[in-house]
């Protein structure tokens, strides 16, 4: 069955650092999304990005969160400056769209857990 | 009042129960309706997904929408330690809008 991929599994960054995520979507899927989940919390929304552009974001996806589909089959969340407060599990999710009519219920990777130290 | 409520649990049953998964919603602008399982550091995997009111088995999974409500039901029969996971109800307005999840119950079954 196709997955999700991300890249690394876990990442430790000191306070300040930039880091960047990494992800590998389904491959006929259109629409991607980062998702993000603090330790003991909700799932909580970043952004969706769609047609090589943000196509909504949370007000938790500030200036310092940028995202870039650099070539056709990655997807990244950059922190340019991180803080101790974006320690979370990073979850990457992609969908093939509303114009098949199954867009909804995505599929997740398994996540990048991040450490700011 | 919160967009998507969901009881933390945790919820312990002994293997072979039917177990209920409920969450209430505020938005009544959401169409789509989903239950995801979720393992310890791993990401969200979708067991059922409900266009609107109604319901919709799977095997041992009925999912329930209640619209009129604003409420939402999960059941696993036979229920299997296997079973054992957190379960997030989600929502969507649209079809390629944002999930908004809920913060998941603990479910334990026990051999």
């Amino acid at each position: 069955e196709p997955e999700v991929t991300q890249t690394p599994s876990h990442q430790v960054t000191q306070m300040g650092q930039e880091v960047i995520l990494r992800c590998v979507p389904i491959s006929n899927h259109l629409y991607f999304y980062w998702y993000r989940q603090i330790l003991g919390q909700k799932v909580e929304f970043l952004v969706s990005f769609y047609n090589n552009e943000i196509s909504e974001k949370s007000e938790i996806f500030d200036d310092q969160f940028s995202v870039e589909r650099p070539d056709g089959s990655n997807f990244t969340l950059k922190i340019r400056s991180t803080k101790l407060e974006d320690s979370a599990m990073y979850f990457c999710a992609s969908s093939e769209g509303p114009s098949t009519g199954r867009s909804y219920g995505y599929t997740f990777g398994s996540g990048t857990r991040l450490t700011v130290v | 009042q919160k967009e998507v409520e969901q009881d933390p649990g945790p919820l312990s049953v002994p293997e072979g129960a039917i177990v209920s998964l409920n969450c209430t919603y505020s938005n009544s602008a959401f169409q789509y309706f989903m239950w995801y399982r979720q393992y310890s550091r791993k990401g969200p995997e979708l067991l059922m997904y409900t266009y609107s009111s109604g319901n919709k088995e799977d095997g041992r999974f009925t999912a329930q929408v209640d619209k009129s409500s604003k409420y939402i039901s999960l059941f696993i029969r036979d229920s299997q330690p296997s079973d054992s996971a957190t379960y997030l109800c989600a929502m969507m307005a649209s079809s390629a809008s944002k999930i908004i999840f809920g913060s998941g119950t603990r479910l334990s079954i026990r051999p």
